[in-house]
């Protein structure tokens, strides 16, 4: 089955720094999503990427998926205490209709 | 508002005593699934539904069972619940493009 491995486990930003997160595949992504976590909440849906070269962006969060589709990055532009929280990518198994593989996150903690 | 409902949203018991947790969703969405958040493990998927009456396993199913009675509902179930069941559970309703997650159930197991 395929794997999906998330860099860096965890990450300490001081506000207004940029930052980025790495999701990568053993294998060719069919669709790639975006999540976030607020520490003990549930998953809130950032965005989702289907094809080579795609970026797309939701106020300060950029994430592009390349062009071979096997690598997914989160980049926050100037971060903010808003952003703290657990970033999880998951991939569609195409062969499963819905079914997720999920990455295993990343803890983003914002130092003030 | 469109939602998933999870209860409860904590739940602290003892070994062997069976709970329930229920899930509900009101989007009328035929998928539904369960999931445990363990530390360094991410999310890991439990059972899954694809619509009344037809539920399989996921990767992570032993212990638990679950029932899909109805197209809105889909319990958790743990018969005999143990220590290594304490962990953080998602329930999801999907469409093709996305997963709308309950707001979780922490369950501690002593």
């Amino acid at each position: 089955s395929q794997e999906l491995e998330q860099s860096p486990q965890s990450l300490i930003v001081q506000e207004g720094k940029n930052l980025t997160i790495n999701c990568t595949s053993s294998k060719t992504l069919y669709g790639l999503y975006w999540y976030k976590q607020k520490y003990g909440e549930g998953l809130i849906f950032l965005m989702m990427l289907q094809k080579g070269g795609e970026e797309k962006s939701h106020e300060k969060i950029t994430a592009k998926l390349d062009e071979k589709k096997q690598q997914s990055s989160l980049h926050i532009t100037a971060s903010q205490p808003s952003h703290a929280g657990i970033y999880l990518c998951g991939e569609d198994e195409r062969d499963s209709n819905y079914q997720l593989i999920w990455g295993a996150g990343t803890k983003l903690i914002i130092k003030p | 508002e469109a939602q998933v409902t999870q209860n409860p949203r904590y739940l602290i018991t003892v070994t062997g005593k069976k709970l329930t947790v229920t899930c509900s969703q009101n989007m009328n969405h035929e998928y539904m699934s369960w999931y445990r958040q363990d530390p360094g493990l991410g999310l890991r998927q439990i059972y899954y539904s694809m619509n009344v009456e037809v539920t399989d396993k996921g990767d992570v199913p032993e212990g638990y069972k679950v029932s899909r009675k109805e197209k809105r509902n889909f319990p958790l179930i743990l018969e005999s619940p143990s220590p290594n069941q304490t962990s953080l559970y998602f329930c999801a309703s999907s469409t093709k493009q996305e997963q709308f997650f309950g707001p979780g159930t922490r369950l501690t197991v002593l």
